[in-house]
This record gives structure tokens, C-alpha cells and sequence, in this order.
């Protein structure tokens, strides 16, 4: 059964850089799409982008100037790096496989707040 | 963008009741392989959203089959035969027939 476990720095300044990693445990680290989505609070859920084993990623345009999707194979994490960060980039943000199209099993989140 | 809209968007139900809730896409989710790309997810507080359906109505590994899922090209249902204690919580669909992947607003189940 396949795991992600997420980890990044939780408190940032506006104009910083919001990075996160997800570890993957378990299954097929190829084969799958790994995303990031997250979750103002109190709100609902926004999809941030995706990337595969091979690196090709796909990204929502309404962040894609500010986000960069990685992947690193020989340690099975994706990362998440969005860069000049606002008050509105205050989320729960989550990692999950997609697989099917469809997000099959997710990280436990992490609250990222931004604020001066 | 595709836009996902749920209704209702609170549901207050009783225990052994049933519950449905309706999501409708602005546009069609039939992908060009033939296969529609609509997901159903339960997120209680505090936690992770979690998979119910794909594909429409498939059902994910371990989720009851209380829950089922019915629909096709923009119109989409959510049925739940005897809601239990821990149905409690925020149900979403999520398309991913195109680019971006989008959300709709959620469904919050409540016990009467």
C-alpha cells in the first residue's frame, strides 16, 4: 500500500519561497502522477500541478508562473516550490498519487501560513 | 476551466437515511479515450480528503457499498443508501477529464 509522507517549512513571510517534499512508501513510484493540491482554510480544494516519474508536469495556469514540480527517482519525493508567496497562499497543502486519474491515496498535510 | 457545481451544499440527514448529492460540470467529462474522469472524495475534519468513486462509480479499495455513484456527460449523483455516523463530513467531486484538474465547492453532511 503505497504511503506519501510530506514534510516543509510551515510559517513564511510574503515574498518568500513556500518548498515542500513528499516521500512515497510502498508501490511503484513509476507508472503513477504525483500531485500537490491544497486547501485554504476553511475552504475548498484547488489542484496545483502534477508531474510523473520521467519529470513531464502539467501545472494549473492560474499558478503555473509561481510553481515549480519536481521529482527525484533515486529517493522516491516530489517536491513543491512556489515562489513569491502572499497571504492568499495560506493553505493546507496536500500531496497525493494519482492514479486512474483519480488522487488514491494522499499525505497527511501541512498548514502553510504567510504572514508578515 | 472546467466548473464543477455541487448542490446541495449542506445536507442535513438521519441516521439509516439515505443522502445524494448532485454535481454538474459546465462542460462534458467524457475524455477522448471513452472514459469519464469524475471522482467523488469525503473529507472529514481535520483530515485528508480520502478517495470514494472513480470513473464515476467505481468504487475505491475498502469504501462500503453503501456509496455509489451514477452519471454521465455533465450530470453526476452521489448516493449514500444508509448514512452511518461516520459519513459526517465534506463530500467533493472532482473532475479530471482536462486541465486543470477542478473541484467542486463541497457538500457538507451533517446528522439531523
Amino acid at each position: 500500500q503505497v504511503q506519501l509522507q510530506q514534510w516543509g517549512a510551515g510559517l513564511l513571510k510574503p515574498s518568500e519561497t513556500l518548498s515542500l517534499t513528499c516521500a512515497v512508501y510502498g508501490g511503484s513510484f513509476s507508472g503513477n502522477y504525483w500531485t500537490w493540491i491544497r486547501q485554504p482554510p476553511g475552504k475548498g480544494l484547488e489542484w496545483i500541478g502534477e508531474i510523473n516519474h520521467s519529470g513531464t508536469t502539467n501545472y494549473n495556469p492560474s499558478l503555473k508562473s509561481r510553481v515549480t514540480i519536481s521529482v527525484d527517482t533515486s529517493k522516491n519525493q516530489f517536491s513543491l516550490k512556489m515562489n513569491s508567496v502572499t497571504a492568499a497562499d495560506t493553505a493546507v497543502y496536500y500531496c497525493a498519487r494519482e492514479a486512474v486519474r483519480a488522487p488514491q491515496e494522499w499525505g497527511q498535510g501541512i498548514l502553510v501560513s504567510v504572514s508578515s | 476551466d472546467i466548473v464543477m457545481t455541487q448542490t446541495p451544499l449542506s445536507s442535513p440527514v438521519t441516521l439509516g437515511q439515505p443522502a445524494s448529492i448532485s454535481c454538474r460540470s459546465s462542460q462534458s467529462l467524457v475524455h477522448s479515450d471513452g472514459n469519464t474522469y469524475l471522482s467523488w472524495l469525503h473529507q472529514r475534519p481535520g483530515q485528508p480528503p480520502r478517495l470514494l468513486l472513480y470513473k464515476i462509480s467505481n468504487r475505491f479499495s475498502g469504501v462500503p457499498d453503501r456509496f455509489s455513484g451514477s452519471g454521465a456527460g455533465t450530470d453526476f449523483t452521489l448516493k449514500i443508501s444508509r448514512v452511518e455516523s461516520e459519513d459526517v463530513g465534506i463530500y467533493y467531486c472532482m473532475q479530471a477529464t482536462q486541465f486543470p484538474r477542478t473541484f467542486g465547492q463541497g457538500t457538507k453532511v451533517e446528522i439531523k
